[in-house]
């Protein structure tokens, strides 16, 4: 979705690096989301974001930290990079209102870590 | 952990036959959503049903929940080859509102 756009899409960075991925958003929703995507283990949440000054942690959030800049934007940083964090990101945005919106998906940044 | 599950993994059918597939899940949940990821692409959402509602339809798809089983399934009519990707489900539980769990999808290939 061209409304959630994601930098870098692919990344090949060494063990101990930081690396910082940014997500952008033009459909004004205020919730974000981060996610990896792991062969075999579908989506999993790592931090989301409910607006400016909310930031909560998921499922896999040990070595991951984030920041909401802006409505628009939330960056995902790996302070120290490591192997196994190798994986799929997938940002997502979802509007503001009752349960069940519908998630807008960004296209994913590739990240290899040697 | 994960909340969901899909079954099968992976399904191979021909153009134009029905394809099925299944997703469990573990706890008690205000919804629940089937995306669609084309390969290496980011997810698109296809149809959301709410804990409340038994089946929904959209062109052809057909979905259906059953909470006291803690299961949905998703039914694609007369498949095409365009259909070819990977299927997940997506749920909201009652105890984490507006957080989504995903399941680990069913890889879907269509033959022409």
């Amino acid at each position: 979705d061209a409304d959630v756009t994601q930098t870098p899409r692919n990344r090949i960075t060494k063990t101990g690096k930081r690396i910082m991925l940014e997500c952008s958003q033009t459909k004004g929703h205020d919730r974000m989301y981060w996610y990896r995507q792991d062969p075999g283990l579908g989506l999993r949440l790592i931090y989301y974001s409910f607006d400016v000054k909310d930031i909560n942690k998921g499922e896999i959030s040990d070595g991951y930290s984030v920041s909401r800049q802006a409505q628009a934007k939330f960056s995902l940083s790996l302070e120290s990079a490591i192997p196994n964090q190798t994986a799929l990101y997938f940002c997502a945005t979802s509007d503001f209102g009752t349960t069940g919106n519908e998630q807008f998906f960004g296209p994913g940044t590739r990240l290899t870590v040697l | 952990s994960q909340q969901g599950e899909e079954d099968p993994q992976a399904l191979s059918i021909q153009e134009g036959e029905n394809a099925t597939m299944n997703c469990s899940y573990k706890t008690s949940i205000n919804n629940l959503q089937w995306y669609r990821q084309n390969s290496g692409r980011g997810l698109v959402h296809l149809i959301l049903i709410r804990s409340n509602e038994r089946e929904k339809h959209s062109g052809r798809l057909r979905v259906t929940l059953d909470t006291s089983k803690k299961s949905s399934s998703l039914l694609i009519t007369a498949s095409r080859a365009a259909d070819t990707a990977s299927y997940f489900c997506a749920t909201e539980p009652t105890s984490g509102t507006y957080k989504y769990i995903f399941g680990t999808g069913t890889r879907l290939k269509v033959l022409a």
